[in-house]
């Protein structure tokens, strides 16, 4: 079992749809971090967080400690949003990514 | 203000040869992460570095080295290449320091290994 699993693997959604993509961990954390990756292979970092709630206009993650989850939503979503979107916790132990695709 | 910059962006070797990729952080930034994405593993850290030293490793073979300069420029090289190091290598630079700093990354160095 890996220590960082995703959810949904690849999730297609219409435009303006709210998206929810899932991480659980199994390990102790100080961080974790989500990324999206563009087709081509630059990754952006888009947030760092170590508890509570972070917010980045139309990006949402969440973070349970106790529950060793996260999860990233995006609110009126966008194909612009389509991405590989990845949770990556403390010493950079990587989920499989979550491909979402938002159509048009 | 300049990003990370990874060269070269491609290249190609034959197996047995090695390779050097090269990642200049972002100014100010003392730390550079390295990590290997491939479609079968997905991406795994490779090294950190912070001034100059070698911070946290991951689980790869000894083929796999860095160094990072006193201009926090790094470089990781790879010796005796073998098909399975086909892959993108991604550098990531930040402020205060893997894993707690926000990552800033580069576009990637394409190695493939025929």
């Amino acid at each position: 079992k890996n220590e960082v699993e995703q959810s949904p693997q690849n999730l297609t959604a219409q435009e303006g749809e709210f998206i929810t993509i899932n991480c659980s961990y199994s390990v102790g954390i100080s961080a974790l971090h989500w990324l999206q990756q563009h087709p081509g292979g630059g990754i952006v970092s888009l947030f760092m967080l170590s508890s509570g709630k972070k917010k980045h206009g139309r990006l949402i993650a969440t973070i349970n400690i106790q529950e060793k989850h996260s999860s990233l939503h995006i609110t009126a979503s966008h194909p612009r949003d389509s991405a590989v979107y990845i949770c990556a916790v403390n010493d950079m132990r990587f989920g499989a990514g979550t491909r979402l695709t938002v159509k048009p | 203000k300049a990003g990370v910059t990874q060269t070269p962006r491609y290249l190609i070797k034959t197996r047995g040869q090695q390779v050097t990729l090269s990642c200049s952080p972002i100014s100010g930034h003392r730390s550079v992460s390295w990590y290997q994405q491939t479609p079968g593993q997905g991406l795994q850290f490779l090294f950190e570095y912070f001034s100059e030293t070698q911070r946290n490793k991951g689980n790869f073979p000894g083929r796999f080295s860095g160094r990072q300069f006193s201009n926090s420029r790094s470089e990781m090289n790879v010796s005796t290449l073998e098909l399975g190091d086909s892959a993108l290598y991604l550098c990531a630079s930040s402020l205060g320091g893997h894993p707690t700093g926000e990552l800033f990354f580069g576009e990637g160095s394409r190695l493939t290994v025929l």
